[in-house]
């Protein structure tokens, strides 16, 4: 069974470009939420989706936004990138059902700004 | 709100020596807490987590952490460590049982020495 998969790896944008990251959720998980880590810092949270809908939403601008799709794949866009966009963004997925309901890391998107 | 002071920054400790990693969270409501790991370049892994019952949590790779509610504190410790526990350690707490976003502390590096 694979585990929560996120694509690229590695990223190197330039300030005022646009930039899409993606993540597949494990199988069986419907709710996806998204974290920004910059460095040596822990993560913060950015946002969740969960029935194609975002549910939460962190403090961060509206140059973040996401999508999730009917397969519960999720992306993350965001606009406009600054410098201080440079982090490592992970993805946790969830399983259906009832709770505890674990949240699942992906290995994380390192995206650099230049 | 919540939220996660994790005391100390960097802890260096000999090989086969007992660790302990310190974290106290802060909230006006019951929380669930958790320690993650974090080894180089690679995401987020669940080492433990409480959500009720017994204040003492055994979790994987020989590590445990006590729940103290009079005293707000949630410390990780481990009786023996070895050089692969070089890592980040994120202490985190999480609102209720759903899959409500995730508040990590800012993290403390564990580095062993040989």
């Amino acid at each position: 069974d694979a585990g929560v998969t996120q694509s690229p790896t590695h990223l190197i944008k330039t300030r005022g470009q646009q930039v899409t990251l993606r993540c597949s959720p494990k199988s069986g998980h419907d709710t996806v939420s998204w974290y920004q880590q910059a460095l040596g810092q822990g993560p913060q949270f950015i946002f969740q989706y969960y029935e194609e809908e975002e549910r939460q939403r962190g403090n961060f601008p509206d140059r973040f936004s996401g999508h999730q799709f009917p397969n519960y794949s999720s992306e993350l866009n965001v606009n406009a990138l600054l410098l201080g966009d440079s982090a490592l963004y992970l993805c946790a997925s969830s399983p259906r059902g009832s709770a505890p309901r674990e949240q699942y890391f992906g290995p994380g998107t390192r995206l650099t700004v230049t | 709100a919540q939220s996660v002071t994790q005391l100390d920054s960097q802890v260096p400790v000999f090989e086969e020596a007992p660790v302990e990693l310190r974290c106290n969270y802060s909230s006006s409501v019951s929380v669930y807490l958790f320690w993650y790991v974090q080894y180089p370049n690679q995401g987020l892994q669940l080492l433990l987590k409480y959500l009720s019952g017994s204040t003492l949590v055994k979790g994987i790779n020989g590590f445990e952490a006590e729940f103290n509610k009079s005293q707000t504190s949630f410390h990780l410790r481990k009786p023996s460590v070895h050089i692969s526990d070089t890592a980040e350690y994120f202490c985190a707490v999480r609102r209720d049982s759903s899959a409500s976003k995730i508040i990590f502390g800012s993290g403390t590096r564990l580095s062993i020495r040989p």
